[in-house]
């Protein structure tokens, strides 16, 4: 099994759709979870972090759930520049491994 | 502005001959510093851990004498691909931690192309 799973994707959504990603993890010893936004051929940005209490940026928002080792992102109102590949990032105690997910593709259409 | 800057983006090479890219860290000084490779279509996979003034980390299944990494001042990491075949095509990336040592920043990437 791998230690972080994604849906495979890819997804193909109307502009203003709502979209949801999931991402699960092995380890129950994780630490800190984060997803990070790649376009293609480029480097991966920080999108937002992930807290149990749940956290809200705009039209995204992201939940842990540290019972079923589970992390969502939630995006409202897509747009066509939010196309990209998402990427579900988890680390170990002390932050001294980083796991990145496989990465859901996304594609926004008009 | 950028954290960490890498070069160079884009590099095509004839097999046997080697590469080298380099990667600075622009805002703070980053004695550890994170080497990733991405194939198409796949997530990014750890090659080495780089630490300043002493050996760099490698993972399994990543063969240092392939993979040089230099890491000789708290702002610049280098990795050499030795004798590239064109399996090693790939895009190659760099990555610091910020100053908490929670989120990752990432250089530009280079996209490596042996033929």
């Amino acid at each position: 099994r791998k230690e972080v799973e994604q849906d495979p994707g890819p997804f193909n959504v109307p502009e203003g759709a709502t979209v949801a990603f999931n991402c699960t993890y092995s380890n129950s010893a994780s630490q800190s979870f984060f997803w990070y936004r790649q376009d293609c051929r480029k480097e991966p940005k920080l999108l937002m972090s992930v807290y149990s209490s749940g956290n809200e940026d705009g039209r995204f928002t992201a939940q842990l759930n540290r019972a079923s080792q589970y992390i969502s992102l939630l995006i409202r109102d897509s747009k066509l520049s939010d196309s990209a590949t998402y990427l579900c990032v988890v680390t170990t105690t002390s932050y001294d491994k980083v796991i990145f997910g496989p990465g859901t593709s996304l594609s926004v259409i008009p | 502005g950028a954290v960490v800057s890498q070069h160079p983006s884009r590099v095509i090479c004839k097999s046997g001959t080697s590469v080298k890219i380099e990667c600075r860290s622009l805002d703070f000084q980053a004695t550890t510093m994170f080497w990733y490779r991405q194939f198409p279509k796949q997530s990014l996979m750890l090659m080495a851990t780089s630490n300043e003034g002493s050996k760099a980390t490698y993972e399994q299944g990543v063969e240092k004498d392939k993979f040089l990494i230099n890491h000789a001042s708290l702002t610049l990491s280098t990795l050499t691909v030795t004798s590239a075949h064109p399996e090693d095509s790939s895009f190659y990336i760099c990555s610091i931690r910020d100053r908490d040592g929670e989120k990752l920043f990432f250089g530009s990437g280079t996209q490596l192309s042996v033929l």
